[in-house]
């Protein structure tokens, strides 16, 4: 299985201030057919089920504000938050759709500061 | 509007069985691919099995592949997962999703909740 990890674990941001969390995947996640990344990003928050934010590395989830974005290829990838609002405490997970068996990462705990 | 709805989650016995059913609604279920995710207590989501949309095709986690059993009927538009020989660390809040074979998990159920205790 193609192992995903994300850093950090954990990560405390100020209101308004920029946050950032990687994911690493162990074999390449670039399809050589459409040149596309199977990476994808989660928003994980208690008692609701997962919600897509991000597809194909860099393409944003229809309403999902625009403080949210993706990037990378290859084999590491980076969630970016411009500016972190309340509503956006919450543990966020990287995932690979490459292959069938969607591995996803072990999670980034984000909080406020 | 694409919905998900599980059932069939509680409380079992250390070695007990329990099946989870997740029927959709929404969208053509026959056309598309199904995954089962779960969340245990203090650790991530783990993706724990796929199947194709005809249901010919079934992966599993190393977790629970011999204990676990997905399947689906299209005709119902459900999925369905048998848990055999369950154990504490069975533990968890089991979400389906659609989506996978090449595509994210673009929607989700409201979860099952799993306990595995005596």
């Amino acid at each position: 299985d193609i192992v995903m990890t994300q850093s950090p674990d954990s990560l405390a941001v100020s209101l308004g201030e920029r946050a950032t969390i990687n994911c690493k995947s162990s074999q390449s996640i670039l399809h050589s057919s459409n040149k596309e990344d199977y990476l994808a990003w989660y928003q994980h928050k208690p008692g609701q089920p997962p919600k897509l934010l991000i597809y194909w590395a860099s393409n944003r989830e229809s309403g999902v504000p625009d403080r949210f974005s993706g990037s990378g290829s290859g084999t590491d990838f980076t969630l970016t938050i411009s500016s972190l609002q309340a509503e956006d405490v919450a543990v966020y997970y990287c995932q690979q759709y490459y292959t069938s068996r969607g591995t996803f990462g072990q999670g980034t705990k984000l909080e406020i500061k | 509007e694409v919905q998900l709805v599980e059932s069939g989650g509680g409380l079992v016995q250390p070695g007990g069985s329990l099946t989870l059913s997740c029927v959709a609604s929404g969208f053509n279920f026959y056309g598309f691919e199904m995954n089962w995710v779960r969340l245990a207590p203090g650790t991530g989501l783990e993706w724990i099995s796929y199947i194709s949309s005809t249901g010919t095709t079934i992966y599993y986690a190393d977790s629970v592949k011999g204990r676990f059993t997905t399947s689906r009927d299209n005709a119902k538009s459900s999925l369905y997962l048998q848990m055999n020989s369950l154990r504490a660390d069975d533990t968890a809040v089991y979400y389906c999703a659609k989506g996978g074979g090449g595509y994210p998990l673009a929607y989700w159920g409201q979860g099952a909740l799993v306990t595995v205790s005596s």
